[in-house]
């Protein structure tokens, strides 16, 4: 089976742009996370959703938005790029929204800002 | 205060040897504890849950102590493969939050 796959997989952007990531959960899992990961970090949680519907969202502004498509699939969106916004995005598949869910993270996107 | 903390180490340490990593949470209402493995530029991938009655997992052994807020994770008779990133993860208390510390770098050498 296929595990979480995410593109792409590098990006690189000038600031100002704006990008679109994308995310395919493990087959069954109904909920997907999407967390920032700067280097020397861990990753930081952004937003959640489940049964599309946003579930959670983290301490980031409004440049970020994503979405959840019927299919469980997931976009996250980040307009008017910083170049503080250049980091690893991880996506995260997990079956449901139990708290002792476990996560199932993509291999990410690196973004790049110039 | 974050969250979640972590010794960001490195811990060089030489093949066979025991190796402790703690991790400190600020919020008491967390009810679900992990710990992660992270290769360098590679996902996080997880190693295992912790549980209020500690639990093991071959060479690995982790701990809760809720009345600390504290978690740790014990590596017994380290292997070169066990260089990696460890990252502490915990449940924000609301089920669909969870806060990762900024990870412990080991480094296991020959």
């Amino acid at each position: 089976d296929a595990g979480v796959t995410q593109s792409p997989t590098h990006l690189i952007k000038t600031r100002g742009q704006h990008v679109t990531l994308r995310c395919s959960p493990i087959s069954g899992h109904k909920s997907v996370s999407w967390y920032q990961q700067v280097l020397g970090q861990g990753p930081q949680f952004i937003f959640q959703y489940y049964e599309k519907e946003e579930r959670g969202r983290g301490n980031f502004p409004d440049r970020f938005s994503a979405r959840q498509f019927p299919n469980y699939s997931s976009e996250l969106n980040v307009n008017a790029l910083l170049l503080g916004d250049s980091a690893l995005y991880l996506c995260a598949s997990s079956l449901t929204l139990l708290r002792d869910e476990k996560l199932f993270f993509g291999s990410g996107t690196q973004l790049s800002v110039l | 205060r974050k969250e979640v903390e972590q010794d960001p180490g490195p811990f060089n340490v030489p093949e066979g040897a025991t190796v402790a990593f703690n991790c400190t949470y600020s919020n008491s209402a967390s009810q679900s504890f992990f710990w992660y493995r992270q290769d360098c530029r590679k996902e996080p991938k997880l190693l295992m849950s912790v549980y209020s009655s500690g639990n093991e997992d071959g060479r690995f052994t982790a701990q809760l102590n809720r009345a600390s807020q504290y978690i740790s994770l014990l590596i017994r008779d380290s292997k070169l493969s066990d260089s990696a990133t460890y990252l502490c993860v915990v449940n924000g208390g609301n089920f669909n939050k969870f806060y990762f510390g900024s990870g412990t770098k080991l480094n296991v050498k020959p």
